[in-house]
């Protein structure tokens, strides 16, 4: 079965500080690997997915996360926050043959400060 | 950009009724999804739908759920008699095609809250 494991339910940066959201999975099968954000009365948008291509994905907004196999890992990373990046991030896991269902973290609520 | 819509965006009832929460798949997608998240909790998933049936189910949709595309272009999602415990957001959500780690795109959701 698959899980994912988000450490960190709020993290609070300074605007042009690093991100850092950490995100850690299991799964029985190679994964597939997402990052999702969603605002405050959105739905959830994609901004990035490993597919096990390259394991450096780069996403929008100037995101990217690593793939790393031997630490289970999937970490979101963006250089310099801004304040529109504040919002609540989620990372999923999915696998072959199983509808391609998407097994969520609980998720990082991240706040930028001025 | 085509994107998945979600009616109402929120409805209050009270236990024991009926509610039918409304989604609208992008155009050309095949593979439907309704996900939850009670407050403070996981997206948990739901159902998936294909080809006009379930695919696959979680232990959450029991007897008392029941997904419908009736039409063509809307994708249901029914609870016969709600519970308090039903109180969450529920997303829609699509892909093109599976067979592949697709893209799924999420509606904005329903928060249903019952009474």
């Amino acid at each position: 079965a698959q899980s994912v494991t988000q450490l960190g339910s709020h993290v609070s940066v300074s605007e042009g500080a690093l991100v850092l959201l950490r995100c850690n999975y299991s799964s029985s099968v190679p994964p597939y690997l997402f990052w999702y954000v969603q605002y405050p009365n959105q739905g959830l948008q994609l901004l990035l997915k490993y597919t096990s291509a390259a394991t450096l994905v780069k996403g929008i907004n100037g995101f990217e996360a690593e793939f790393k196999k031997s630490e289970t890992s999937f970490h979101l990373t963006k250089p310099s926050a801004h304040m529109s990046d504040a919002a609540e991030y989620l990372c999923a896991v999915s696998e072959r043959g199983s509808n391609y269902k998407l097994t969520f973290g609980k998720g990082t609520l991240l706040t930028v400060n001025p | 950009e085509p994107e998945v819509t979600q009616t109402p965006s929120h409805q209050v009832t009270q236990m024991g009724q009926e509610v039918i929460l409304r989604c609208v798949p992008i155009s050309n997608h095949l593979y439907f999804y309704w996900y939850r998240q009670i407050l403070g909790q996981k997206v948990e998933f739901l159902v998936s739908f294909y080809n006009n049936e379930i695919s696959e189910k979680s232990e959450i949709f029991d007897d008392q759920f029941s997904v419908e595309r009736p039409d063509g272009s809307n994708f249901t999602l029914k609870i016969r008699s709600t519970k308090l415990e039903d109180s969450a957001m529920y997303f829609c959500a699509s892909i093109l095609e599976s067979g592949t780690p697709d893209t799924q795109y999420f509606g904005p959701g329903t928060r249903l809250t019952v009474l």
